[in-house]
């Protein structure tokens, strides 16, 4: 099993430009999340995805964010426009049982924005 | 133990000696509990989780206690080697509800 994919890794941009993070979750898990993570503030949830479908969105910092899952095997969470504090490492985890078992993170993406 | 802020509390242990992690959880309705190990560059990674109905489990040199009297969580790692040189996170979930987790506590082992 491959795990969680994530990609890119690292992501350097400017303020003001558009952000795209992707995450492929674990085959037949049927629960996605997004967590964002920094010294001051650790882990916090984004927003998580049952069967494809938002849950809780609560998480999301403004309307500059926003994430998608059109299907079972890929998410997105997108960032427009970018500001230096979004700076920060960007974690996908997936699970089955709606979200009431255990969660396998991804490696992150360690967004820069300058 | 944890505590949501600014500063990471760690921990440091000789090779070879025992390990204990501590957290102390929010919300007394939470039912289901993970440590998670994150080492550095890499997402957090499972160890162990504890369900509410249980005081203690059991993995491979690793052991949670779970006290819900005082909201209180551990981990205790046997015979610590350098390779559990990591940040350690206690995340819990409440029927219904996303996990919560604490800021981290470092262990560092020293060889």
């Amino acid at each position: 099993d491959a795990g969680v994919i994530q990609s890119p890794r690292h992501e350097v941009t400017e303020m003001g430009q558009e952000v795209t993070l992707r995450c492929k979750p674990i085959s037949g898990h049927n629960s996605l999340f997004w967590y964002r993570q920094t010294m001051m503030r650790g882990l916090e949830l984004l927003i998580y995805f049952n069967n494809n479908v938002p849950i809780d969105d609560s998480g999301m910092p403004e309307d500059r964010f926003s994430a998608k899952m059109p299907n079972a095997s890929f998410s997105t969470l997108k960032i427009q426009p970018s500001e230096p504090r979004d700076s920060a490492v960007y974690f996908c985890a997936s699970s089955w049982g709606g979200g009431r078992e255990k969660l396998f993170f991804g490696s992150g993406t360690q967004l820069s924005v300058l | 133990g944890e505590s949501v802020g600014l500063h990471l509390p760690t921990l440091s242990v000789q090779e070879g000696d025992n390990s204990i992690i501590n957290c102390a959880y929010s919300n007394s309705a939470s039912d289901y509990f993970i440590w998670y190990k994150q080492e550095s560059g890499k997402g957090p990674q499972f160890i162990i989780d504890i369900r509410s109905n249980m005081d203690k489990r059991q993995g491979q040199r690793v052991t949670v206690l779970l006290n819900k009297t005082v909201k209180h969580l551990s981990l205790q790692i046997a015979a610590t080697q350098p390779g559990d040189s990591a940040v350690y996170f206690c995340a819990e979930n409440k029927a219904g509800n996303q996990f919560y987790f604490g800021t981290g506590t470092s262990l560092t082992v020293i060889p």
